[in-house]
């Protein structure tokens, strides 16, 4: 079961950070976590992956729970540009024929 | 820098028609996808081709054909469209079919009427 869970909506304003949730309680010790974003009428577009450590790049970070049922994407200062659907995603291998997209949580930034 | 490139952005079909949905990637990366999103749901994927020469299945390959033209090109074809068929249409591709890193088209955006 690749399943996970994320709120179907979330709301911030700009210019503050933004925690987007996510649970996967059935996770295996190989799954990967990854994030993907799709702004309004555009393909999706990579955010972050990891599989246990925290990780950070140019866009985002990553936190993980040491349990590894659930993970966080956070963005450290939100813009109007960062409205979109975001995804979270587990695969038990890394490659883009293994990602799976639910209906992922729409972010809607306050301006 | 182009990126993914996805002709033609919009069509519209007739019942049984066919066509070729179009992608090419100016990255030099090994493998490409083909998915489907429609209204209010999440992608799904159609084929992908891990590297030239080779394609494979997704999770709803039927109905649809593809051919992996050469590194940079692999096509999409309806051979007789359905109105199941209507939904926005993805390539992506990634430098390898480990690569979990992949860069999505704008889509095309297919109604068959």
């Amino acid at each position: 079961d690749a399943k996970t869970t994320q709120p179907n909506s979330m709301e911030s304003n700009e210019e503050e950070p933004v925690h987007l949730p996510c649970n996967h309680s059935t996770i295996s010790g190989t799954d990967y976590i990854h994030w993907y974003r799709q702004l309004p009428s555009q393909g999706p577009e990579y955010v972050i992956h990891g599989l246990t450590s925290n990780v950070n790049n140019r866009m985002a970070s990553l936190a993980i729970a040491e349990d590894r049922k659930s993970s966080t994407l956070i963005l450290h200062r939100a813009t109007l540009r960062d409205a979109a659907v975001y995804y979270c995603i587990r695969t038990w291998i890394q490659g883009a024929q293994k990602l799976v997209f639910g209906q992922g949580t729409r972010l809607t930034i306050n301006p | 820098n182009a990126g993914v490139t996805q002709t033609p952005k919009f069509q519209v079909l007739k019942t049984g028609q066919s066509m070729t949905l179009q992608c090419a990637q100016d990255m030099n990366h090994n493998s490409m996808y083909w998915y489907r999103q429609d209204p209010g749901m999440g992608l799904r994927l159609i084929y992908y081709s891990a590297s030239e020469g080779t394609t494979d299945k997704g999770e709803v390959p039927n109905g649809y054909n593809v051919s992996r033209l050469n590194k940079r090109e692999f096509s999409l074809r309806l051979e007789s469209a359905a109105p199941s068929q209507t939904s926005v249409y993805f390539c992506a591709s990634s430098e390898s079919e480990l690569n979990t890193e992949a860069f999505f088209g704008q889509g095309t955006r297919l109604t068959v009427v």
